[in-house]
């Protein structure tokens, strides 16, 4: 099993770009989860799909931000436009029915 | 809401006995877990125990439960340098296996 994959793992940009992290979840996971790491604020959630649909968004920071999950093995978080404050590691995570979250290796972002 | 809270840092020699503490507020937590997170990595499940549970031990690991409190503890006997890593305490918050994570725990090992 390759565990949840996370693409790109690095990614600088400059301010105004748009930027898009793509996650693939563990097959057989039905929940699929968005977190942004930082020194200052920890680990915070984002957004969580369940069966590919969006059920808590209240944690996306604001309009810049927006998440997907066309199908149950490919989700994107894209950031339209970027700004430095967003520079962050980025974590995707994947969960069956029994809680356990398995998370992914993280893409740190970096916005010039 | 919920919230998770822990200590930011913790500093044990080798050998000695490390002890990472969390206190949650949702009383209705059903799961309450420890994630580790080494450099560089996301992170792992190290252990979790039910909420009608007091005490789970695994191998080096016992996790202490005190419900009336609120309170989780994480106890690493034997404490060594590939233990160096941050600890989350995390609860389930409720349905679609929501996890509410803490502000994670800095272990560092001294040789």
């Amino acid at each position: 099993d390759a565990g949840v994959i996370q693409s790109p793992r690095h990614e600088v940009t400059e301010m105004g770009q748009e930027v898009t992290l793509r996650c693939k979840p563990i097959s057989g996971h039905n929940s699929l989860f968005w977190y942004r790491q930082t020194m200052m604020r920890g680990l915070e959630l984002l957004i969580y799909f369940n069966n590919n649909v969006p059920i808590d968004d209240s944690g996306m920071p604001e309009d810049r931000f927006s998440a997907k999950m066309p199908n149950a093995s490919f989700s994107t978080l894209k950031i339209q436009p970027s700004e430095p404050r967003d520079s962050a590691v980025y974590f995707c995570a994947s969960s069956r029915q029994d809680n356990e979250q398995f998370f992914g290796p993280g893409t740190r972002l970096t916005v010039l | 809401g919920e919230d998770v809270e822990q200590s930011l840092f913790l500093s044990v020699r080798e050998g000695d006995s490390s002890v990472i503490n969390c206190t949650y507020t949702d009383s209705s937590s059903t799961y309450l877990y420890w994630y580790k997170q080494e450099p560089g990595a996301g992170l792992q499940l190290l252990t979790y125990i039910f909420s009608n549970m007091d005490m789970k031990q695994d191998q080096r690991l016992t996790v202490l439960l005190n419900k009336k409190d609120k309170h989780l503890s994480l106890r690493i006997a034997d404490t060594q340098t590939g233990d160096s890593a941050i600890y989350f305490c995390a609860e389930n918050s409720g349905g679609y296996q929501k996890v509410t994570f803490g502000t994670g725990t800095k272990l560092q090992v001294i040789p």
